[in-house]
């Protein structure tokens, strides 16, 4: 199984600030990857597909990067609504569907 | 737009059978564009995807829970169920029903609310 390695696993950031979080695959998934925010108490939304394609009605502070192993999530001016957790999501092999571990963001 | 509700127990005693369902509304399961997925979650952990199908025959579990899930639906009520067997303490967690596209975007567009299940005598 392909296995999804995100750091930091945690991360604490000021407004205006730019974040990045890395997502690592154990084997090469070309740009099968997406990532996900999930706010408390709520179901995970998606940002971004193919490693850097955003989905319809995210911000274009976010943007997503990378191929084969290493991927980003970059936020340019973070803001408070950004404070969530983030996941990506390998889709190259399958099953499993995998998930990183995830980052926790904190303001 | 797509509407998922999961519903359910919120409570199992350990050793039991887990049930859930997962009404669809605004597309319809008997669609072959997209499959249908069960995920979890337990409290402040990460996603555990357990299962998809469409209707087409496709039908895949995790592999660490295929022992003990089976996933299956109801097209002429659009709804579909999960049921986990063997229910122990580290079966809590939240648990989602999601849509999702095909390989290889496999993009999960549309989720429940998501239910807390806590295992517990």
């Amino acid at each position: 199984d392909i296995q999804m390695t995100q750091s930091p696993s945690s991360l604490s950031a000021s407004v205006g600030d730019r974040v990045i979080i890395t997502c690592r695959a154990s084997q090469t998934i070309k740009k099968y990857l997406n990532w996900y925010q999930q706010k408390p108490g709520e179901a995970p939304k998606l940002l971004i597909y193919g490693a850097s394609t955003l989905h319809s009605g995210v911000p274009s502070r976010f943007s997503g990067s990378g191929s084969g192993t290493e991927f980003t999530l970059t936020i340019s001016g973070l803001q408070p609504e950004d404070i969530a957790s983030y996941y990506c999501q390998q889709t190259s092999i399958t099953p499993p569907i995998a998930f990183g571990q995830g980052t926790r963001l904190d303001i | 737009q797509v509407q998922l509700l999961e519903s359910g127990p919120g409570l199992v005693k350990p050793s039991e059978t887990l049930s859930l369902n997962c009404s669809v509304f605004g597309d319809s399961l008997s669609a072959e564009t997209y499959f249908w997925a069960w995920i979890r979650q337990p409290p402040g952990k990460g996603l555990e995807w357990i299962g998809s199908f469409d209707n087409t025959g496709n039908l895949q579990y995790n592999p660490s829970l295929k022992r003990r899930v089976t996933i299956s639906a109801d097209t002429s009520k659009n709804v579909f169920f999960l049921k986990i067997t063997s229910m122990t303490a580290t079966d809590t967690a939240v648990y989602y029903c999601a849509r999702h596209n095909p390989p290889p975007t496999l993009t999960f567009d549309f989720w429940g609310q998501g239910t807390l299940v806590t295992v517990s005598s």
